[in-house]
């Protein structure tokens, strides 16, 4: 089992710019949710999706969007990038009510 | 709304002692509890979760924590430490579906002495 997988594992952007992240969720788990992690802060809830629908939002301005897919898994899409987006971008997978959350290694994404 | 607090930033602690790692939450209701690791630049590894029944939970890496809903905590607590143990932990809180748009607190630095 290759758990949750995101590619890039590195990422540098120019202010204004827009970026996708990717996630492939745990094999068998059919919720993804994304977490934005500033440097020496607690994971940021950011969304969460289940059957290709945004399930739940956190305090995230509309700039931050996001897609699942069939196979569930999913992208993150951060527009007009500011210099305060750049942090560690974490996906998590999930299954079944209560169910656990299992993170990737995250995508450390640099706005300059 | 919900909140985790974590109130320590660091904690030192000698390698072979007893650690404790505190965490309150505010939840409206019965919470579900997680405690998470993290080494540096590394992603979240899942230590142990409190779902329900019995108040004390055994994780993995020798770890346990009890959950005290009259105080709102679920401290994270080990016998004995190894140097390996070096790293942010945090814990978070959950929604109804218990992975749901978990809240967590800002972390412990949790520091190794030989």
């Amino acid at each position: 089992d290759a758990g949750v997988t995101q590619s890039p594992t590195h990422l540098i952007k120019t202010r204004g710019q827009q970026v996708t992240l990717r996630c492939s969720p745990k094999s068998g788990h059919d919720t993804v949710s994304w977490y934005q992690q500033a440097l020496g802060q607690g994971p940021q809830f950011i969304f969460q999706y289940y059957e290709e629908e945004e399930r739940q939002r956190g305090n995230f301005p509309d700039r931050f969007s996001g897609h699942q897919f069939p196979n569930y898994s999913s992208e993150l899409n951060v527009n007009a990038l500011l210099l305060g987006d750049s942090a560690l971008y974490l996906c998590a997978s999930s299954f079944a009510s209560p169910g656990e959350a299992f993170f990737g290694q995250g995508t450390r994404l640099t706005v300059v | 709304a919900q909140s985790v607090t974590q109130p320590d930033i660091h904690i030192t602690v000698s390698e072979g002692a007893s650690l404790e790692l505190r965490c309150n939450y505010s939840y409206g209701a019965t919470p579900y509890l997680f405690w998470y690791v993290q080494s540096p630049g590394q992603g979240l590894q899942l230590l142990l979760k409190y779902f329900s029944g019995d108040t004390l939970v055994q994780g993995i890496k020798g770890f346990e924590a009890e959950f005290k809903r009259s105080q709102s905590s679920f401290n994270l607590r080990k016998p004995s430490v190894h140097w390996s143990d070096a790293a942010e932990y945090f814990c978070a809180v959950g929604g109804i579906r218990g992975a749901d748009g978990l809240t967590f607190g800002k972390g412990t630095h949790l520091i190794i002495q030989p």
